[in-house]
């Protein structure tokens, strides 16, 4: 199946600073979505993306739905220690959602 | 209620054993998912059921059977373990059509000595 490009691998950051990553795909998707997964659970949705160029947040997480349906990014502000986990993106592509390899962020207090 | 609920959480069974993973969803979706996530967190998916049939088969070994009773259901028999089927296994479930978003389980961590 396929794997979209997710980068960065993993980011250590300290609390305060801003987050950005992203997720290319050589397909078209009609949904991007973002997940969340902490340790020792599975991954939660965290702002899901319709339309090409839709821009949606969620508190302190915004995600975008690139314009050519190939690519989206998820930024979070002001990070905060509970931020900490693997963040994933998803694609949907009919019946099929394929995801991201993931980033691993890890926030220093 | 936890809307995607699997069982067990943990699993630790030796070698050559046969062993099943229940999965049931109470959001109503029509399709349910079993994926597989390695050590280095890849998420791969393995099945896919809509409405009780199979629609997604990638490429697993057959010791792998799912069995779906009805849509809420959605089940993972695994037989003759190998130490390399030890992962975390996810099920999951979504509406086709309706809001397009995946949800998952809390999974299964499954441990082959």
């Amino acid at each position: 199946g396929q794997q979209l490009n997710q980068s960065p691998q993993s980011m250590f950051i300290q609390e305060g600073e801003d987050v950005s990553m992203n997720c290319t795909s050589s397909s078209i998707f009609n949904t991007w979505l973002w997940y969340k997964q902490d340790p020792g659970e599975g991954p939660v949705l965290l702002i899901a993306l319709y339309k090409a160029g839709e821009l949606t947040s969620n508190g302190r997480l915004t995600a975008q739905f690139g314009i050519t349906r190939k690519d989206s990014f998820l930024n979070i502000s002001a990070s905060i220690p509970s931020d900490v986990g693997i963040y994933f993106c998803a694609g949907r592509s009919g019946n099929q959602f394929y995801f991201g390899t993931g980033t691993s962020l890890t926030v220093i207090p | 209620d936890t809307a995607v609920s699997q069982t067990p959480k943990y699993l630790v069974t030796q070698m050559g054993n046969d062993k099943s993973i229940k999965c049931e969803q109470n959001l109503g979706h029509d399709t349910m998912y079993w994926y597989k996530q390695d050590s280095k967190k890849f998420l791969k998916i393995m099945f896919s059921y809509n409405n009780k049939e199979l629609i997604i088969n990638e490429t697993v070994p057959n010791r792998f059977s799912p069995k779906s009773p009805d849509k809420a259901h959605l089940n993972l028999h695994i037989n003759s373990l190998e130490l390399g089927d030890s992962a975390v296994y996810f099920c999951a479930s979504s509406q086709l059509g309706g809001g397009n978003t995946i949800y998952f389980g809390e999974g299964s961590w499954l441990t082959v000595v």
